[in-house]
C-alpha cells in the first residue's frame, strides 16, 4: 500500500458543485499538507496541518477548506468549484522536513 | 515569505551528458533545501537534500551544491540516462526550533534525456 493515498485519482465536476478530495497516510506523521500544481508554477501550498487540532492557511487558500479528521486523514474541499481550480492536487505528509507525496488528484472543473 | 526561482524551465541533453539545474532563494533564514523528481502520473519523490551547514552532498550520479552567501543551490546529474527524464523541483524551508516546516517550491524543470 502507498504511504499516502489520495482519492479520487481523477475527477470531472461542474462549476458551482462542492467537491471533496480525500487523503490518508500510513507514515504516522503529524504533519499533512495540500498542494496545487499548475504548469510552470511548481507546487503552491493551499493548507497545512501540524497536528489534529492545528489548521493553517497556505499561499492560495481562497476557495478551499480542509478538515483534519484524524492524524492519518486530511481532506480538501472546494465549496463551489470554478474552472480556474482545474489543476493537479497533491497531499503530502512529513516528519520535521522530509515530505512524502501522494500520487495526485487530477481535477477538472467544466 | 520565501520565494524560490528555478532555471531552466526545460533542459534537453544527450544520454551520458551532465545536467545542471539552478535555484535561488530569498529568505536567508532558510536552512533546508531538498530536490524532488516527478515522473509522469506520479507525485514528487525526494531524491537528495542538503542543509545549510553543508556545502555539497553527493549520492551516486546526483550531487547538490549550496552557496549560502549568494543564496543559490544547484542539482548536478552526471552520466544521464533516459530514465532520468522527469520534472525536477527544488524547494526551500526553514527548519528547527519553533520554526514551521513549510516547503516553498521552484517552478520546475522538465529534463529530457535523449538516447
Amino acid at each position: 500500500d502507498a504511504d499516502v493515498t489520495q482519492t479520487p485519482r481523477n475527477r470531472i465536476t461542474k462549476t458551482g458543485k462542492r467537491i471533496m478530495l480525500e487523503c490518508s497516510q500510513t507514515k504516522g506523521h503529524d504533519r499533512m499538507y495540500w498542494y496545487r500544481q499548475d504548469p510552470g508554477l511548481g507546487l503552491q501550498l493551499i493548507y497545512y496541518s501540524f497536528d489534529v487540532k492545528d489548521i493553517n492557511k497556505g499561499e492560495i487558500s481562497d476557495g478551499y477548506s480542509v478538515s483534519r479528521q484524524a492524524q492519518a486523514k486530511f481532506s480538501l474541499s472546494l465549496e463551489s468549484a470554478i474552472p480556474n481550480q482545474t489543476a493537479l492536487y497533491f497531499c503530502a505528509t512529513s516528519d520535521l522536513d522530509r515530505f512524502v507525496f501522494g500520487q495526485g488528484t487530477r481535477l477538472t472543473v467544466v | 515569505g520565501e520565494n524560490v526561482e528555478q532555471h531552466p524551465s526545460t533542459l534537453s541533453v544527450q544520454e551520458g551528458d551532465s545536467a545542471v539545474i539552478k535555484c535561488t532563494y530569498s529568505d536567508s533564514a532558510s536552512n533546508y533545501f531538498p530536490w524532488y523528481k516527478q515522473e509522469l502520473g506520479k507525485g514528487p519523490q525526494l531524491i537528495i537534500d542538503i542543509r545549510s551547514n553543508v556545502g555539497e552532498k553527493k549520492d551516486q550520479r546526483i550531487a547538490v551544491t549550496l552557496n549560502k552567501t549568494a543564496k543559490h543551490f544547484s542539482l548536478h546529474i552526471t552520466e544521464t540516462q533516459p530514465e532520468d527524464s522527469a520534472v525536477y523541483f527544488c524547494a526551500a524551508s526553514r527548519q528547527g526550533g519553533t520554526s514551521y516546516g513549510k516547503l516553498t517550491f521552484g517552478q520546475g524543470t522538465i529534463l529530457t534525456v535523449h538516447p
